[in-house]
């Protein structure tokens, strides 16, 4: 199963409302995760289950869709969200990961 | 508090294979999967497999068979990746993460860097 991000970056202001997407390239039901990666760390597990969010993280931080297009939105950008975002399916094997999407600073 | 911990940075010729560890603390090992999950330089990420500290099955992307051996060593709580007939675009960071049978990965280890250099 492929999983196409867009954008692969995009610039936005802190307090801005952002939004990814994650298309697959078949249906994979409900079965996505959301990871954000710091520079030099691990990713984070944000979202699973392609709405629920993981205990911790901030509300900010919400997800949904089902079958092929999902999305991540941050609706108030804080300095600590730039980052480099990844959806994962968990419906097939082998287990995939979108290309990510860079949140840069304008 | 959960933790994975992993193995240092390691350098190899191609050809030749490389083990890393990854050490868990916090919780049932047995009751979790442990992924592997790598990132070349500057790229994404890439699964390759998981294995079950319980029974020690495990599941492997089809690139990495034949390749890759995970393995786990229960009285120690610890779970190993070996990968074999290594080339130079094995060079990546290799992440060791835990999940439950819905397979998504909540704790992640530091990464591993594992560098193939002639």
């Amino acid at each position: 199963i492929q999983l196409t991000q867009s954008p692969s970056s995009l610039s936005a202001s802190v307090g801005d409302r952002v939004t990814i997407t994650c298309r697959a390239s078949q249906g994979i039901s409900s079965y996505l995760a959301w990871y954000q990666q710091k520079p030099g760390k691990a990713p984070n597990l944000l979202i699973y289950a392609a709405s629920t969010l993981q205990s911790g993280v901030p509300s900010r931080f919400s997800g949904s869709g089902s079958g092929t297009d999902f999305t991540l939105t941050i609706s108030s950008l804080q300095p600590e969200d730039f980052a480099t975002y990844y959806c994962q399916q968990l419906n097939y094997y082998p287990l995939t990961f979108g290309g990510g999407t860079k949140v840069e600073i304008k | 508090q959960v933790q994975l911990v992993q193995s240092g940075a390691e350098v190899k010729k191609p050809g030749a294979s490389v083990k890393v560890s990854c050490k868990a603390s916090g919780y049932t090992f047995t009751g979790y999967y442990i992924h592997w999950v790598r990132q070349a330089p500057g790229q994404g990420l890439e699964w390759m497999g998981w294995i079950n500290p319980n029974s020690g099955g495990t599941n492997f992307a089809q690139k990495f068979r034949g390749r890759v051996t995970m393995t786990r060593d229960t009285s120690i709580s610890t779970a190993y990746m070996e990968l074999s007939r290594l080339g130079s675009d094995d060079t990546a960071v290799y992440y060791c993460a835990r999940s439950s049978t819905s397979l998504y990965s909540d704790y992640w280890g530091q990464g591993t860097l594992v560098t193939v250099s002639s």
